[in-house]
């Protein structure tokens, strides 16, 4: 059974870096045929893909959010993490890590984490 | 981005009765090579991650009830609960996988009448 956790700081200064991570269980991180993606979805609107990672360590970000984003694997702990810098309340969301079940150059969202809340306040 | 935009943004179908409800692309995410609609349906209860119940348009995810189908192509596409239950309550999303950033319809609300 394939098992997705996010974990971090719940609260975040503005301008400061949202981190956090999730643990992957059930499933190696580094097998090929998956990515692993972030997506948010903030209080009151719709879904936002973050970005994702490929098993060969390629990244790929959302445009409106690419200068601002890092996702990075690390492999012997089984899990990957997410980055946002320069945070404003508008990145107050709840956070996803999501397994991406790949198909040539896509993939489809099967396996989602509980999501963990991140509020942006001073 | 291709914009995805569902219809209505919600609906209040009586137990055992069809529920309905509309996804349209802004361009189309029909492969043409592979002839396959890179376009997902999501099941989302309060307090729970969202959850995959169709991909391909049309292909159930394993362990999804029957009564929940997909159908389209090219930018209009449909998800259909033949017969609502309790449990159906939720919001659902659809999304396509074509395109970088993958995008997200806004949602519609599934409730019982």
């Amino acid at each position: 059974q394939v098992q997705l956790q996010e974990s971090g700081p719940g609260l975040v200064k503005p301008s400061q870096t949202l981190s956090l991570t999730c643990a992957v269980s059930g499933a190696s991180i580094s097998s090929g045929g998956y990515s692993w993606t972030w997506i948010r979805l903030p209080p009151g609107k719709g879904l936002e893909w973050i970005g994702n990672m490929y098993y060969s360590g390629s990244t790929y970000y959302n445009p409106s959010l690419e200068s601002r984003v890092t996702i990075s694997v690390d492999t012997p702990k089984n899990q990957f993490s997410l980055k946002l810098s320069s945070v404003t309340a508008a990145d107050t969301a709840v956070y996803y890590c999501v397994r991406v079940r790949s198909s040539g150059w896509t993939g489809i969202f099967d396996y989602w984490g509980q999501g963990i809340l991140v509020t942006v306040s001073s | 981005d291709i914009v995805m935009t569902q219809s209505p943004d919600s609906l209040a179908v009586s137990l055992g009765e069809r529920a309905t409800i509309n996804c349209k692309s802004s361009q189309s995410v029909l492969h043409s090579a592979s002839n396959r609609n890179y376009l997902a349906w999501f099941q989302q209860k309060p307090g729970q991650p969202p959850k995959l119940l169709i991909y391909w348009a049309s292909t159930r995810e394993s362990g999804v009830p029957d009564r929940f189908s997909g159908s389209g192509s090219g930018t209009d596409f449909t998800l259909t609960v033949s017969s609502l239950q309790a449990e159906d309550v939720a919001v659902y999303y659809c999304q396509q996988y074509y395109n970088i950033p993958y995008t997200f319809g806004q949602g519609t609300k599934l409730e019982i009448k």
